[in-house]
């Protein structure tokens, strides 16, 4: 039973197209979130949303827009996709605000904006 | 901003040699210190933790310090093994930002 689990797993797609990537998890954690990591592999921050509420908004273009239907699941829609999306974006989940136990990242989706 | 410094960006050890990754946090308030193992094309996974009131921790290979004084945190790895070998990140927690801040990243390579 995957803990937190991402969909697609890949994605291609030409520039200037919308996309949607989810993630559902069912560990019961309260706060879920999404990072992106680049080729270098640094892991930035994008969104935190916990029990549903927006806490961490990074400085992100408007065109990424995360949305949490409950607090099992965060989706992240992308507008106008340009070349430098390219990346590969991690759901991550955790018991109160992350400072518990850690995060549990699910497997990622990689992105290639062509 | 936070800030958290992770050194070196590579290292490569012989089989049976020990790993010594460092990291520097910048945000005095940070409590809690995970550490990441990213094997090619996973996900990342938390390996070992610890908090600000602890200044070591050890679970069997692995190990972890801090020192609050310096802003330093360090994972050791003991007896490495061709498995050992991934990208592995730290990561400082700022309660007052709700925020992980991780660090650069360090491609640990074990040869056999």
């Amino acid at each position: 039973d995957t803990a937190v689990s991402q969909t697609p797993k890949y994605l291609v797609t030409q520039m200037g197209n919308d996309k949607s990537i989810k993630c559902e998890q069912n560990l019961g954690h309260d706060t879920m979130y999404w990072y992106k990591q680049d080729s270098k592999k640094f892991l930035k921050i994008m969104f935190s949303y916990n029990n549903k509420e927006l806490i961490i908004n990074e400085t992100v273009p408007n065109r990424f827009s995360p949305k949490s239907p409950d607090k099992a699941h965060l989706n992240l829609h992308i507008n106008s996709l340009e070349l430098g999306d390219s990346a590969v974006y991690f759901c991550a989940s955790s018991q109160g605000t992350g400072d518990l136990y850690g995060y549990t990242f699910g497997s990622g989706t990689r992105l290639t904006v062509v | 901003g936070e800030n958290v410094e992770q050194h070196p960006s590579t290292l490569s050890v012989q089989e049976g040699d020990s790993a010594v990754i460092k990291c520097t946090y910048s945000d005095s308030a940070s409590n809690y210190f995970p550490w990441y193992k990213q094997e090619l094309g996973k996900r990342p996974q938390l390996i070992i933790d610890i908090r600000s009131n602890v200044g070591e921790k050890k679970d069997q290979r692995i190990a972890v310090t801090l020192n609050k004084t310096a802003k330093h945190f360090s994972l050791h790895i003991t007896e490495t093994q061709p498995e050992d070998s991934a990208v592995y990140f730290c990561a400082a927690f700022s309660p007052g930002t709700y925020k992980y801040i991780f660090g650069t990243g360090t491609r640990l390579k074990v040869l056999a």
